[in-house]
This record gives C-alpha cells, structure tokens and sequence, in this order.
C-alpha cells in the first residue's frame, strides 16, 4: 500500500526565515510524489512533482522538494517565507492500478507566516 | 481553475435527502476524481472515473454513488444525505497517468 505521512499539522515561520514541511511515503515500488498547496477557499494547486528523474524537484514560488529513498522523504523547502506563502499545503503520492492512477493525500500541513 | 467547475458552491440539505453535486470539465480529461475534505483528514477519495461510464470506488465510498455518462460530466450523489456527509467536495481531473491533478474550486455540503 503506498501511503503519505505529513508530520506537524502547523508549522509557524517568520518572514524570511527558511520553511521546512516534511512528508514521508511508503511504497513497495519507486513512487510518484506531488506537493499542492490550498489558499483559503480555493481548491488545489499543484506546487511540484518527482516522477523519477531529477531528485532535486523546483516547483512554483521558490519551492524544491528533495526525494530522498534512503530516508522514504519527500520533505518541501523554501528559502525564505513570504507573507504570500501562508497556505496549506498537501504530500501526495499516486497508485497506479488497472485503471488508471489514484493520487492518495497526506492530512496537510498549515503554514503561518509571522510577519 | 477555470476549465473545471463545480456546482453548486454551497448547499444545505436536509437528514435523508439525495443529494447530486455536479463537476463539468472543458480539459477533455480522460480521468476524474471526487474527493471529500475534512479538517484531520485531508483529502479521501470517493470514486474516479477512467472513463466514459467507467468509474470504480475510493477509500470512503459509503453512501456516495457517481455517474459519468459524457466526457465532461462527472456527478456524485448522495443517496441519503446524512450529518456525516458535511464536508467540502471537490472535484479533479487528470489528463494523464501521473501528470498531475487539476482541481475545482469545492463544494461545501451542509447536511443539517
């Protein structure tokens, strides 16, 4: 079964300061991950994917994420906040099956940006 | 996004009542998705759709049924609408495997 763990539900972070939402997989084969972020009342946007090329991942915003397979992580990064970046922000991994892939979501993270 | 829209945006409905949420796409995607929102939760997927009239279920289909008798139209029903069923649905679509998600912007259900 492949499954994502968002670890800390919030996350606070002073403007300029470096943001940090983690995320751990579990899979039984090389996954397809994905980082979206959700603004208040809007649906998804997607941020970033790795689907096996580059493990270094640049997404929109500034954002990278690293997969990292020794430590099942796909951790998201952000040098410097941004008041604009206050949001929440879903891992997700996708399941391939006979029809087609299912994309399954981690609990989300919310971030705060302190000003 | 524009190509993907949900309707209504909000609803309140009564214990027992079926309920049809509707999600009508201009992408010409192949696949789509219902999902339900619940704080704690996150997203859980309630039924997808591989293609015209071929749809399978999700992790939390219980109460829910979907049709999709076009390309373009994917609804989801519920059948007996119940306090439980207060969330946010939200439609996506995937043009292919692995591509990634577009979504709507939601539906708030209020099941009172």
């Amino acid at each position: 079964a492949q499954s994502v763990t968002q670890l800390g539900s919030h996350v606070s972070v002073s403007e300029g300061a470096l943001v940090l939402l983690r995320c751990n997989y579990s899979s039984s084969v090389p996954p397809y991950l994905f980082w979206y972020v959700q603004y208040p009342n809007q649906g998804l946007q997607l941020l970033l994917k790795y689907t096996s090329a580059a493990t270094l991942v640049k997404g929109i915003n500034g954002f990278e994420a690293e997969f990292k397979k020794s430590e099942t992580s796909f951790h998201l990064t952000k040098p410097s906040a941004h008041m604009s970046d206050a949001a929440e922000y879903f891992c997700a991994v996708s399941r391939s099956s006979n029809t087609g892939n299912q994309f399954y979501f981690g609990t989300g993270t919310s971030l705060t940006v302190i000003p | 996004d524009a190509g993907i829209t949900q309707s209504p945006r909000h609803k309140v409905t009564e214990t027992g009542t079926p309920v049809t949420l509707r999600c009508h796409q201009t992408e010409n995607h192949r696949y789509m998705y219902w999902y339900r929102q619940d704080p704690g939760h996150g997203l859980r997927l309630i039924h997808y759709s591989y293609g015209v009239k071929d749809t399978d279920k999700g992790e939390v289909s219980d109460g829910y049924s979907v049709s999709r008798s076009k390309t373009e139209d994917f609804l989801l029903t519920l059948e007996s609408a119940t306090s439980s069923q207060t969330s946010v649905y939200f439609c996506a679509t995937n043009r292919q495997d692995n591509y990634g998600y577009t979504f709507g912007s939601g539906t708030r259900l209020t099941v009172v």
